[in-house]
């Protein structure tokens, strides 16, 4: 069984600000971890993901994201969020083998403040 | 390349009513997933399908709910009667398999916009 723990439900900062999302993972196989955003009235779209090779990883607008194998973690940090960055924001693990069951966490709002 | 298709975008309904939502994944894509968003939560894998097979359906509430999909493309998502609680958006996904094609998959998903629902 798998699981993700996103530690904050809502991140309010100002523009410009650097911002880190938390996203914690428990599996007993090995994994790929994802992050998703999610704009109001859409469907997901993938930030970046971790597949195996360098631990930091770089994605789309801006954001990257660091594997940390013995902190079963793989937070989100951008240096500088602009206000288009105000979105729900998703971590989620992927078994490397068989079915490739995906599981999301909870998600994290980043609010953008101007 | 054309993404994830579904319809409809918005639905309401009666509860003890019946609604079908409909996907169409990307052109090759072998899996297909149906997930549950309530909102202010994650989405909740309901069932996936690998070609026409079904692989995992433990969370899908098989009293009311329902899935197919026919010749491994299209699916079709089913709630019969709808409670209150069914009030979500309800995302289709697909990805690669591995081995497809030559590709490995990673289980990246590739989401349609939703279909959104509201049980009166």
């Amino acid at each position: 069984a798998q699981s993700v723990t996103q530690l904050d439900s809502q991140v309010p900062v100002f523009e410009e600000a650097p911002v880190e999302l938390r996203c914690n993972y428990s599996s007993s196989v090995s994994v790929y971890l994802f992050w998703y955003v999610q704009y109001p009235n859409q469907g997901l779209q993938l930030l970046l993901k971790y597949l195996s090779g360098s631990t930091l990883v770089k994605g789309i607008n801006g954001f990257e994201a660091e594997f940390n194998k013995s902190q079963t973690s793989f937070h989100l940090r951008k240096p500088s969020v602009h206000i288009s960055d105000t979105a729900e924001y998703f971590c989620a693990v992927s078994d490397q083998r068989g079915y490739q069951k995906v599981t999301f966490g909870i998600g994290t709002k980043l609010q953008v403040i101007p | 390349e054309a993404g994830v298709a579904q319809s409809p975008r918005y639905k309401i309904i009666e509860k003890r009513q019946s609604v079908a939502f409909w996907c169409n994944p990307i052109s090759g894509h072998a899996t297909l997933y149906w997930y549950q968003q309530i909102l202010g939560q994650g989405p909740k894998l309901l069932i996936q399908f690998q070609n026409n097979g079904v692989v995992d359906d433990s969370q899908l509430p098989k009293d009311r709910f329902s899935a197919e999909r026919l010749k491994g493309v299209d699916s079709t998502l089913k709630i019969q009667p709808a409670k209150l609680e069914d009030s979500a958006v309800y995302l289709c996904a697909s990805s690669l398999y591995p081995g497809f094609s030559g590709t490995g998959g990673t289980g990246e998903l590739f989401f349609g916009e939703g279909s959104r629902l509201t049980v009166l």
